[in-house]
């Protein structure tokens, strides 16, 4: 059973662009929402989270926003680079243990 | 300061044999996960655990797999008697003690089951 879904499944940018990836959650108890980023061959790194208690978080081109009662959030890249190609996962965690989407392919075209 | 070790990156095994993949923590880290990527899924969290002791392995098939965070020494996930469908990118990822802090990853160890 799936607790957080990801989507879209692959998603195509031109540099400069804009790229929005959506996630969803239904248990409520979740308190941490992190993003990740992984490069092929490579471990997930932390690349931005948020809390229930705020809306919208931004660092640097990476914007999380969140909707507490739509159970919805989402990470939004500007500006878009090359060097933005990469998986990003979702995650949602209560305790310890994170719950992670099946994941985002992007691919930032030149 | 190192980052999660993991050894091995790669590891081939045939089917019915032992793996033993390992994780270093980031120095200072105390709490240890171990998560599971099949191809084109995301991270299952399989194990947590603490210097000696499993906190939390919900996560963790009922048999074959196990895993052990020892006083001294890196944590060990074993899995007995492989089979095709083991095959996956194992992560370890370490947090220090105080609850609710990042947790970091390692860069994995791929296990291929032939």
């Amino acid at each position: 059973q799936q607790q957080v879904k990801q989507s879209p499944q692959s998603l195509i940018v031109q540099k400069g662009g804009i790229s929005i990836i959506n996630c969803a959650y239904e248990n409520t108890a979740f308190d941490y929402f992190p993003w990740y980023q992984q490069f092929p061959g490579k471990g997930p790194a932390l690349l931005i989270a948020i809390r229930p208690d705020v809306s919208e978080k931004k660092e640097g081109r990476f914007t999380i926003s969140f909707n507490k009662s739509a159970k919805q959030f989402s990470l939004h890249i500007m500006d878009s680079q090359p060097g933005d190609s990469a998986t990003y996962f979702c995650a949602a965690q209560s305790g310890y243990a994170l719950n992670f989407g099946k994941g985002t392919s992007l691919l930032v075209t030149p | 300061n190192a980052g999660v070790m993991q050894n091995p990156r790669h590891l081939v095994r045939r089917r019915g044999q032992e793996a033993r993949l390992r994780c270093s923590p980031m120095k200072g880290h105390s709490h240890v996960y171990w998560y599971r990527q099949l191809p084109e899924e995301g991270l299952k969290f399989m194990v947590y655990l603490q210097k000696e002791n499993i906190i939390d392995e919900s996560g963790m098939p009922k048999e074959r797999f196990s895993a052990e965070f020892p006083k001294e020494g890196p944590s060990i996930l074993r899995i007995q008697q492989v089979v095709r469908g083991d095959s996956a990118a194992y992560f370890c990822a370490s947090s220090p003690p105080a609850h609710g802090l990042e947790a970091f990853f390692g860069q994995g160890t791929r296990l291929t089951v032939v």
